[in-house]
């Protein structure tokens, strides 16, 4: 069963902090990684992806990647309140399809 | 350019009817992937569809099943409802079926079953 396994949270940061979220992945075999946020009530949207081993940053945003350990991570720059929701993982599978894990929620305190 | 669109946006149902959700996809997208989303959870596979012919298809019974038309807009359709079948569910549009495409969903479809 391949699986993307996420804490589940809640995750709460101050205002202007770094919030971090994490995942692994079961199967080695998967080659791209994608971060949804999908606020409550919403549908996901895409807003980071991941190919290759190490960092890839969009705005404040950075996305990383480790297939080795089978991670991948999120990082959130200055997180403001509009950035409280569910955070998605998902990796790709071998039916163009995406495994997604559980969500880890997110909450910015002004 | 519209997004992906899909219809109805909320449908109550009672066990043991049947029920068809729609798609449209992205404009030059030849790709639907259809997605179920149980509250609390991520979205789980049902389908993919491209050039109207099913390409995978997740760990979902029999009474799921799905098309796609020439016009590359896709239909879902569940019999025998369940309870266990109230949730959100998504479609999403990709230009083809490669395991690195990106897909881009739409606003869902939220399912009760009474």
């Amino acid at each position: 069963q391949k699986e993307v396994e996420q804490n589940s949270g809640p995750l709460s940061v101050p205002e202007g902090a770094i919030a971090s979220l994490n995942c692994t992945y079961s199967d080695r075999g998967s080659q791209s990684f994608f971060w949804y946020r999908q606020y409550s009530g919403k549908s996901p949207e895409l807003i980071m992806f991941i190919y290759s081993n190490g960092d890839k940053e969009d705005g404040r945003f950075t996305a990383q990647l480790n297939k080795a350990s089978q991670y991948v991570s999120l990082l959130i720059r200055d997180s403001q309140p509009s950035d409280s929701a569910t955070y998605l993982c998902a990796a790709g599978g071998s039916q163009g399809n995406l495994i997604f894990g559980k969500g880890t929620k997110l909450s910015v305190k002004p | 350019d519209a997004g992906v669109t899909q219809s109805p946006t909320h449908l109550i149902k009672t066990r043991g009817q049947h029920v068809t959700l729609r798609c449209s996809p992205i404009s030059g997208h030849k790709s639907v992937s259809w997605y179920q989303q149980v509250l609390g959870q991520g979205p789980q596979f049902i389908f993919q569809y491209y050039e109207k012919e099913e390409r995978g298809r997740g760990n979902f019974p029999d009474r799921f099943s799905a098309r796609q038309f020439p016009n590359y807009s896709s239909e879902l359709n569940v019999n025998a409802l369940l309870l266990g079948d109230s949730a959100l569910y998504l479609c999403a549009s990709s230009p083809g079926t490669a395991t690195n495409e990106k897909l881009f969903f739409g606003s869902g479809t939220q399912l009760s079953v009474l």
